[in-house]
């Protein structure tokens, strides 16, 4: 299995502040990596998908970056909608995993 | 505009088979990842498994000996049997669907299966 850590668990942060969340592998997943934000009681969403293409109809406030074992997301300027947990996925192995998530909460 | 609805039993005995069936509207099933995807009460995602078209399957490797994920085409739904269920089992189910480079970007609203007696 690929182990994915991301940090931090608990974020705070407030209105407008830029929001970075990091997700490690623990071997190459060369750009097989995407971020998805959950909100209570529902089903995940797809925010970003090959390491940085943003899926469509997500704000472009919304940024993802990196490569090999090293991955951002950035959220410019967070919005009130945006207070939710977030998980990386690595799809590139044969068995995909999820990051442990990283909760963003007021602040 | 495709649709995943997740159904089956709500409740399931320990060592007993749990059962699922995601069914597909506005779409094929043919050429996509049919990925099966479970939560935990207050806990993060875990990937259970999927299915590619032509009966490639993957599984979580914990899971391995007791999960299996099938597609049914006729009536165009995807089934997980998960055998020699125990209360680590009880989660939320999910089943999503890829397209494009894009890992699980369709997604039901899931199904909450307990495992108890």
């Amino acid at each position: 299995d690929i182990q994915m850590t991301q940090s931090p668990t608990t974020l705070s942060a407030s209105v407008g502040d830029r929001v970075t969340i990091t997700c490690r592998a623990s071997q190459s997943v060369n750009t097989w990596l995407a971020w998805y934000q959950q909100k209570p009681g529902k089903a995940p969403k797809l925010l970003i998908f090959k390491a940085s293409s943003l899926e469509s109809g997500v704000p472009s406030r919304f940024s993802g970056s990196g490569f090999g074992t090293e991955f951002t997301l950035n959220i410019a300027s967070l919005q009130p909608d945006d207070f939710a947990t977030y998980y990386c996925q690595q799809y590139n192995s044969y068995s995909w995993t999820f990051g442990q998530g990283t909760k963003v909460e007021v602040k | 505009q495709v649709q995943l609805q997740e159904s089956g039993p709500g409740l399931v005995k320990p060592s007993e088979t749990l059962s699922l069936t995601c069914s597909v509207s506005g779409g094929s099933i043919d050429n996509y990842y049919w990925i099966w995807i479970r939560q935990p009460p207050g806990k993060g995602l875990e990937w259970v498994g999927h299915y590619y078209n032509g009966g490639t399957t993957s599984y979580k490797p914990s899971l391995k000996s007791r999960v299996s994920i099938s597609v049914d085409t006729s009536k165009n739904q995807i089934s997980l049997r998960l055998t020699s269920v125990s209360a680590a089992d009880t989660a939320m189910y999910y089943c999503s669907r890829d397209a494009s480079s894009r890992p699980s970007t369709i997604w039901g609203r899931g199904i909450f299966v307990t495992v108890s007696s």
